[in-house]
């Protein structure tokens, strides 16, 4: 059990289209930010959340957006889908100061066709 | 932007063998994290070295934070099937940011 809950597991979708992705953090922590991990290289980050609100922003362009809500939970929307963004997203939740580590889901396969 | 690098990118080993990982910056890091991947997994939360020439252990794990921490290395002592998979390393920036490396994958053979 990861602690952290990411929903749906597998995902296909067309190019063009929009996708919602979910995350519940573990209980606890109150930060959560999302990965894209494309295969066989690092997870790079995206964007974190915390307080309902983005704190940090990776190299990403704005068809990636977020939200979190006041239970901690996120979501992450990616908007225009491109073959190139078929990658394992990643939530990974922990309290702000990092001391701990972060715990991470199991992933959301996002394939894109 | 900063960037950590990690070699092997990929190691064999025979099981009993010893493994060694590392991870280089060319700025001083903060504090280095290790996560390992298991093949079809999610990266699970190994430790966090913070002082400079830290070293830490975990049973059959080692964990080594350079003087300088520029550097940083993971050795695991006679390898077992147990240990298959992705070693990354991770930079954490300001605003609790991961950067990681990427990673080395090791198989070890029975």
């Amino acid at each position: 059990d990861a602690g952290v809950t990411q929903s749906p597991t597998h995902l296909i979708k067309t190019r063009g289209q929009q996708v919602t992705l979910r995350c519940s953090p573990k209980s606890g922590h109150d930060t959560v930010s999302w990965y894209q991990q494309a295969l066989g290289q690092g997870p790079q980050f995206i964007f974190q959340y915390y307080e309902e609100e983005e704190r940090q922003r990776g190299n990403f362009p704005d068809r990636f957006s977020g939200h979190q809500f006041p239970n901690y939970s996120s979501e992450l929307n990616v908007n225009a889908l491109l073959l190139g963004d078929s990658a394992l997203y990643l939530c990974a939740s922990g309290q702000l100061t990092g001391a701990y580590g972060y715990t991470f889901g199991s992933g959301t396969r996002l394939t894109v066709v | 932007g900063q960037q950590v690098m990690q070699i092997p990118q990929y190691q064999h080993v025979q099981e009993g063998e010893d493994f060694t990982t590392y991870c280089n910056s060319s700025t001083t890091l903060s504090n280095i994290q290790w996560y390992k991947q298991r093949p079809g997994g999610h990266p699970v939360f190994l430790i966090q070295l913070v002082k400079s020439g830290e070293v830490k252990k975990q049973k059959r794990l080692t964990f080594q934070f350079g003087e300088a921490k520029k550097n940083s290395s993971l050795h695991i002592t006679a390898t077992q099937t147990t240990d298959v998979g992705t070693y990354f390393c991770a930079q954490e920036t300001s605003g609790s940011r991961l950067t990681f490396g990427e990673g080395t994958q090791l198989t070890v053979n029975p």
